[in-house]
């Protein structure tokens, strides 16, 4: 299994909404990454769960909580968004070393706030 | 403040010919440079890496240089396909023993048959 599955795939949510984005890998990487991406623009990192903590956090509002329950699994719950929130939210995963064989993405969810 | 820039956002390339797409970072602590695709609607694939000791490393089809001191990479691609056609990211290893990357601007590469 060397996949990253992400839930939903599209999302479309109201600026009072709470809902959460669901990542789980099964290849037995002890890194998690959230990356933001907006149209014609490179996948910005937003934070990095490593052995289950949380190793980055770029500065991201509150409005986005990530959180990591174990080691396969990685959410990031939604709160009050702005419509320029609107963007594909990406989970990746890595070995260790990732540097040599880099991080496996998921889908992504395009997420829409209304 | 863009530490990883594709100059070219697109780029055309006849099948057969070799697809060459540059990167240029500004950060001369980066440690390690990775090249990804992306199709539409799927989430980057990883291609190639190479370490910022190497000047070269080659996979297949695929061969990533680098030149420090110009602070510049490319990747070629020979012969290039139409299924090649995607937007490619280079992206930087920022910050050694951390996972943080940073990832280019993409070009787009159409391979016309």
């Amino acid at each position: 299994d060397t996949e990253v599955t992400q839930t939903p795939k599209h999302l479309v949510m109201g600026m009072t909404n709470k809902k959460s984005l669901k990542c789980e890998q099964h290849m037995g990487h002890r890194a998690m990454y959230w990356y933001k991406q907006k149209a014609k623009k490179p996948p910005e990192l937003m934070f990095v769960y490593s052995y289950e903590k949380l190793s980055i956090n770029e500065s991201v509002p509150s409005r986005f909580s990530p959180e990591c329950p174990n080691s396969s699994l990685l959410n990031l719950h939604l709160h009050a968004l702005q419509p320029e929130d609107s963007a594909l939210y990406l989970c990746a995963s890595s070995h260790q070393k990732a540097l040599k064989k880099g991080a496996f993405f998921g889908q992504g969810t395009r997420l829409t706030v209304v | 403040d863009q530490q990883v820039k594709q100059n070219s956002p697109s780029l055309s390339v006849q099948e057969g010919r070799i697809s060459i797409l540059n990167c240029d970072y500004t950060n001369s602590m980066f440690d390690y440079f990775l090249w990804y695709k992306k199709y539409p609607a799927e989430g980057p694939t990883f291609l190639i890496s190479i370490s910022s000791i190497k000047d070269k490393n080659e996979d297949g089809r695929f061969t990533v240089f680098l030149n420090k001191s110009a602070k510049h990479l490319s990747l070629h691609i020979v012969p290039s396909q139409p299924g090649d056609s995607a937007v490619y990211f280079c992206a930087a290893h920022a910050l050694s023993g951390t996972y943080k990357y940073i990832f280019g601007t993409g070009t787009r590469l159409k391979v016309l048959a």
